[in-house]
C-alpha cells in the first residue's frame, strides 16, 4: 500500500527555520517524483516544487524559488521542505504528493495527510 | 489570482448532473493536458482525472473530463451528497510552473 506520512504540526516564530518531512512507503522511493503543495487558510492549492529522489533533480515554482528548499534522503525514503527564515505569510497547510511526470504534465496520485505550519509571534 | 479561471461555486440536486469549467489560455490548457482534483474539506486532495479525460484508479465513471481549445470541463453525473467538495483543475503553464485553478465549491442541495 502506497503511503505518504508527513511530520506533525509546527508552531514557529517569524525568522525561525523549519524542515518538515514526508516519509513514503509501499513503492520505490527513487522511481517517482515527490511534489509539495501549499494551501493557505481558506484558500486554494498552490504548487511549491518537486524533486526526483533518484537523482535529486529539483524544480521550483517561480513563486517559491529562493523562498524554500526541497530535498530528499534516499536512505530513509523521505522528502523534505525547508525554510531558513519563516514569515507569517508562510502559515499554511503543506501537502506532499507522489507525482507521475510525463514531459511537462504532472499528476499527483498519492498524497500525504498534510503538515500545518503556523508562524506567529 | 490563478491563470486558470473556475467558477467559485456550483450547485445541483442529488441525482442531477453538474459541470465545472476551467478557462485558461494557449500558455497552459491550450497546449498541455489538464487534470482534476477533488478536495473534501479537511482532507488531502484526490486525483480524479488526468490527461484531460482519463479517470484515475478507482474513480467511478460518473466523473468525466474534456478539453477544447483553452478550456477544460469536469462533469459529474448522478450527484451524491458525498460529492460535496472543492474541485481544482491543474495544468502546466509556460511560466514554468504547475498551475492550479482557483477552485470550485460544489454543493449538492
Amino acid at each position: 500500500e502506497v503511503q505518504l506520512v508527513q511530520s506533525g504540526a509546527e508552531v514557529k516564530e517569524p525568522g525561525e527555520s523549519l524542515k518538515i518531512s514526508c516519509k513514503v512507503s509501499g513503492y520505490s522511493f527513487t522511481s517517482y517524483w515527490i511534489g509539495w503543495v501549499r494551501q493557505m487558510p481558506g484558500k486554494g492549492l498552490e504548487w511549491v516544487g518537486i524533486i526526483y529522489p533518484g537523482d535529486s533533480d529539483t524544480r521550483y515554482s517561480p513563486s517559491f524559488q529562493g523562498q524554500v528548499s526541497i530535498s530528499a534522503d534516499k536512505s530513509i525514503s523521505s522528502a523534505y521542505l525547508q525554510w531558513s527564515s519563516l514569515k507569517a505569510s508562510d502559515t499554511a497547510m503543506y501537502y506532499c504528493a507522489r507525482a507521475l511526470v510525463r514531459g511537462v504534465n504532472y499528476y499527483f496520485d498519492y498524497w500525504g495527510q498534510g503538515t500545518l505550519v503556523t508562524v506567529s509571534s | 489570482q490563478s491563470v486558470l479561471t473556475q467558477p467559485p461555486s456550483v450547485s445541483a440536486a442529488p441525482g442531477q448532473k453538474v459541470t465545472i469549467s476551467c478557462s485558461g489560455s494557449s500558455s497552459n490548457i491550450g497546449n498541455n493536458y489538464v487534470s482534476w482534483y477533488q478536495q473534501v474539506p479537511g482532507t488531502a486532495p484526490k486525483l480524479l482525472i488526468y490527461d484531460n479525460n482519463r479517470r484515475a484508479s478507482g474513480i467511478p465513471d460518473r466523473f468525466s473530463g474534456s478539453q477544447s481549445g483553452a478550456s477544460a470541463t469536469l462533469g459529474i453525473t448522478g450527484l451524491q451528497t458525498g460529492d460535496e467538495a472543492d474541485y481544482y483543475c491543474v495544468t502546466w503553464d509556460s511560466s514554468l510552473s504547475v498551475v492550479f485553478g482557483g477552485g470550485t465549491k460544489l454543493t449538492v442541495l
